[in-house]
């Protein structure tokens, strides 16, 4: 089982709609979580972290966190094209103190105009 | 120069050759990560360095060899690489780890090719 897990997707959806991605963890020790969104030929770039179960919005984003059913989600609301991008999720693992975050292979998203 | 850079950003070598690529963060922060992206594959951690001293390496080839002279530079030494290493290298940065949440930003990474 891989320690952290998305579907690669693509998926797809129409501009103004919200896009749902989706992660699952495997070590019940992980405490915190990161959505970074990757461009094509770019690198990855921070969009969000949570630690705390529940939501935590910033702006047309917001991160899920559901500690008992080892989940993360990526909401984004009114899609937009320039959204359409490599979402990957990362876990600090367990009480690791040396900063080892575990990824997940991303899922990509399209947004359709 | 803001951020983690990186250079070269892209790079052809035969297996014989030996370069290095290097990183530079301009954010003040003193752990700094080699990570190594391959086609459909997610992104590998390969080296920790926290506070200039090595706190991690993942079951590297030792054919890949990390320097840290100093809290804002890291270097990665490349020497008889394979086919297969082939992939993009990426720098990324953090304050030490402490806590629970770990922030890290990445550079822009080196393509690097081996024929």
């Amino acid at each position: 089982q891989k320690e952290v897990e998305q579907n690669s997707g693509p998926l797809s959806v129409p501009e103004g709609a919200i896009a749902s991605l989706n992660c699952t963890y495997s070590d019940r020790g992980s405490q915190s979580f990161f959505w970074y969104r990757q461009y094509s030929g770019k690198s990855p770039e921070l969009i969000m972290f949570i630690y705390s179960n529940g939501d935590k919005e910033d702006g047309r984003f917001t991160a899920q966190l559901n500690k008992a059913s080892q989940y993360v989600s990526l909401l984004i609301r009114d899609s937009q094209p320039s959204d359409s991008a490599t979402y990957l999720c990362a876990s600090v693992r367990g009480s690791s103190n040396t900063g080892k975050l575990i990824f997940g292979q991303g899922t990509t998203l399209q947004v359709k105009p | 120069e803001t951020g983690v850079t990186q250079t070269p950003r892209h790079l052809v070598m035969g297996m014989t050759n030996k370069k290095s690529l290097k990183c530079e963060q301009h954010l003040g922060h003193n752990a700094m990560y080699w990570y190594k992206q391959s086609a459909k594959k997610p992104l590998e951690l390969m080296f920790v360095y926290s506070l200039e001293e090595r706190v991690e390496n993942n079951s590297v080839p030792s054919r890949f060899s990390p320097e840290c002279p100093n809290s804002s530079h890291l270097f990665l030494h490349l020497h008889t690489l394979q086919p297969e290493d082939s992939a993009l290298y990426l720098c990324a940065s953090s304050q030490a780890p402490a806590g629970t949440y770990n922030e890290q930003f990445f550079g822009p990474g080196t393509r690097l090719t081996v024929l």
